[in-house]
């Protein structure tokens, strides 16, 4: 059981906007810690797609932003294409300690 | 170019040790933590553990100390995961990466190194 929540797939057609969302709670997400998501391709190593709740870094689409409030966190793709089927985790920080949410299966109708 | 290029993959069996490697090369080794996650078989990300290669402090999961161990040689731009005693259960695949702060975002990852623990 992962101490952040995410759901663990959602599906939208190509064109279409999808949010991901993770949950978390006062000792992590809610204390000020920063939310930071990745990318996991089939077959391949995760790949950082948000960092600091909303920033992307170089080379990653404007479909892809991310913001956070409270005790959750949301990463949303906007013109959805076929190639965004993967894999998507957040990560926060959690007494001392990086954790990871249990991921979420994005597919591509 | 920024990169942590980690050791192939493994097959093992129960009870002998391992001792797997990522390198990185492009940046300042001594600057920035290197953390290990763990992937099981069709399963999501586990953090294991961090060192900090400028002076060996290292941090480690509750669900991981004590069953790895993570050092780093400096001199060579190196990290490590080792295992005294695999178990079956350690069959995954193990991802290595960089971290400039603890609460940072892993920015670099290497490509990974499945360990498989078979009899």
């Amino acid at each position: 059981q992962s101490v952040l929540t995410q759901p663990p797939s959602v599906s939208g057609a190509p064109g279409q906007r999808v949010t991901i969302s993770c949950t978390g709670s006062s000792s992590n997400i809610g204390a000020g810690y920063d939310v930071h998501w990745y990318q996991q391709l089939p077959g391949t190593a995760p790949k950082l797609l948000i960092y600091g709740n909303s920033n992307r870094p170089s080379g990653v689409p404007d479909r892809f932003s991310g913001s956070k409030s409270g005790t959750s966190a949301s990463l949303a793709i906007t013109g959805l294409q076929a190639e965004d089927e993967a894999d998507y985790y957040c990560q926060s920080y959690d007494s001392s300690l990086s954790v990871f949410g249990g991921g979420t299966k994005l597919t591509v109708l | 170019e920024v990169q942590l290029v980690q050791s192939g993959a493994e097959v093992k069996k129960p009870g002998e040790s391992l001792k797997i490697s990522c390198k990185g090369s492009g940046y300042s080794f001594t600057s920035y933590w290197i953390g290990w996650v763990r992937q099981m078989p069709g399963k999501g990300l586990e953090w294991m553990g961090i060192i900090y290669p400028g002076d060996s402090d290292t941090r480690y999961s509750p669900s991981f100390q004590g069953q790895v161990t993570i050092s780093a040689d400096k001199s060579i731009s190196t990290a490590y995961l080792q295992w005294s005693s695999l178990k079956a259960s350690d069959t995954a695949m193990y991802y290595c990466a960089r971290q400039k702060w603890l609460p940072d975002a892993f920015d670099i990852w290497g490509q990974g190194t499945m360990v498989t623990v078979s009899s």
